[in-house]
């Protein structure tokens, strides 16, 4: 059973469009993120929720809209895209409690035309 | 933006050497310090999450160290394989949840 799993695997769009990015974790993990893989390949946090509630927003333009419906749940929409949304999007999960390790989905490369 | 540095960018060698990298990262507003890899058309991999100052975690032939009060921590791999290779990633966290991937540093290890 994978843990972290995003949906789809490859997207591609046109400029303008609204698209959205599913992830469900089956671990019971209490905070999910999301990630932006930058053109240098830097990983970047876009958001983090905790059992639902938005935890972290890292200046990310507000056509980016998490949307978290329980806590096994965040989707990531996104609004009129453009040529630089490109990228490759990570989910991620991890427990409260103790800092331990996230786990990652497998990513989502967006291409957008 | 916090600061994170790993050097070197980039490594290659030959199967059986052993390597280490650094990460530096703001001692201020430290929480934890996470060390991920990251293998080509994969998801990055959690190896060790250190909290306390002079923690050390080990993990068969791969190390790691920490230094929370001058913001550096290295990771060292004794006999690198082939399957070592990967980008080595580390992540600060400098609030709860709040987790910061550095650039990375991509070992190649040559049969």
């Amino acid at each position: 059973d994978t843990a972290v799993s995003q949906t789809p695997k490859y997207l591609v769009t046109q400029m303008g469009n609204d698209k959205s990015i599913k992830c469900e974790q089956n671990l019971g993990h209490d905070t999910m993120y999301w990630y932006k893989q930058d053109s240098k390949k830097f990983l970047k946090i876009m958001f983090s929720y905790n059992n639902k509630e938005l935890i972290i927003n890292e200046t990310v333009p507000n056509r980016f809209s998490p949307k978290s419906p329980d806590k096994a749940h965040l989707n990531l929409h996104i609004n009129s895209l453009e040529l630089g949304d490109s990228a490759v999007y990570f989910c991620a999960s991890r427990p409260d409690g103790r800092p331990g390790g996230a786990f990652f989905g497998q990513g989502t490369r967006l291409t957008v035309v | 933006i916090l600061n994170v540095e790993q050097s070197p960018q980039s490594l290659h060698v030959q199967e059986g050497d052993s390597t280490n990298f650094t990460c530096s990262f703001p001692s201020s507003n430290f929480y934890a310090l996470h060390w991920y890899r990251w293998e080509t058309a994969k998801s990055p991999e959690a190896l060790f999450v250190m909290t306390l100052n002079g923690d050390e975690k080990k993990k068969g032939r791969i190390s790691a160290t920490l230094n929370t009060k001058e913001g550096y921590s290295y990771l060292y791999i004794k006999g690198s394989q082939p399957e070592d290779s990967a980008t080595y990633l580390c992540a600060p966290e400098t609030s709860y949840d709040k987790v910061i991937f550095g650039p990375g540093t991509s070992l190649s290890v040559i049969p």
